[in-house]
């Protein structure tokens, strides 16, 4: 099945720069990257996703980047705040098959 | 329109006992998906079912069990629970046809003493 490795594990940042969080997968068949946000004592939210069709998609101050030929996708916020704190997760799957999701990676914004 | 919902939102149970968790999900959603989350170990898959099939399975024992309503809700059994059962339990729905987004609840939180 999918593995998807994720990194870095925790990730800290002053306020308004920029963070970077990067995704690789396993199988060449996933086509569907989504990101989701989980903010402490919330439920995970999606932010932003993106379809192997597509090398890139920006949303404001969020962007994904995807590279299939290397299996890897990253997470780039930019003039980061510090409502931006929270564990983000990746995730990879293709067809009817299951969401594999990376482990996550805890992002501390000091204002 | 509502979003997922599950209950109860907290449980606290004894080893062996075994537990009952529901997930509503969003009107016209045919699939929902069950993870259980602990610390450092993220999002684990434990079972995905539509239209009152299961359709993926995780890597759990099964102890762990579920199944889905013809309205579409769900339910995931834990059967002789144990401690390392404690976790937050969340589900996502989605459409189900094709449709990828998964939209997730607010999670039933385990606590097996």
């Amino acid at each position: 099945g999918e593995n998807v490795e994720q990194h870095p594990s925790t990730l800290s940042v002053q306020e308004g720069d920029s963070a970077v969080i990067k995704c690789t997968y396993s199988d060449s068949a996933s086509n569907y990257f989504p990101w989701y946000k989980q903010e402490l004592g919330k439920r995970p939210q999606l932010i932003i996703d993106i379809r192997s069709n597509v090398g890139e998609k920006k949303d404001q101050r969020i962007a994904v980047t995807l590279n299939k030929t290397a299996k890897h996708f990253s997470l780039h916020i930019t003039e980061t705040q510090p409502e931006d704190s929270a564990v983000y997760f990746c995730a990879a799957k293709w067809g009817a098959n299951n969401l594999f999701f990376g482990t996550g990676t805890r992002l501390t914004v000091i204002p | 329109k509502a979003g997922v919902t599950q209950t109860p939102r907290y449980l606290i149970k004894t080893r062996g006992q075994q537990v009952t968790l529901s997930c509503s999900p969003i009107s016209g959603h045919r699939s929902v998906s069950w993870y259980q989350q602990t610390p450092g170990q993220g999002l684990q898959f434990l079972f995905e079912y539509f239209s009152e099939t299961q359709r993926n399975k995780g890597n759990f024992p099964g102890r762990f069990s579920g199944r889905q309503f013809s309205n579409s809700r769900s339910e995931m059994n834990v059967s002789t629970l144990e401690l390392g059962d404690s976790a937050l339990y969340l589900c996502a729905s989605t459409r189900g046809a094709g449709e990828e987004t998964q939209y997730f609840g607010p999670g039933t939180r385990l606590l097996v003493l």
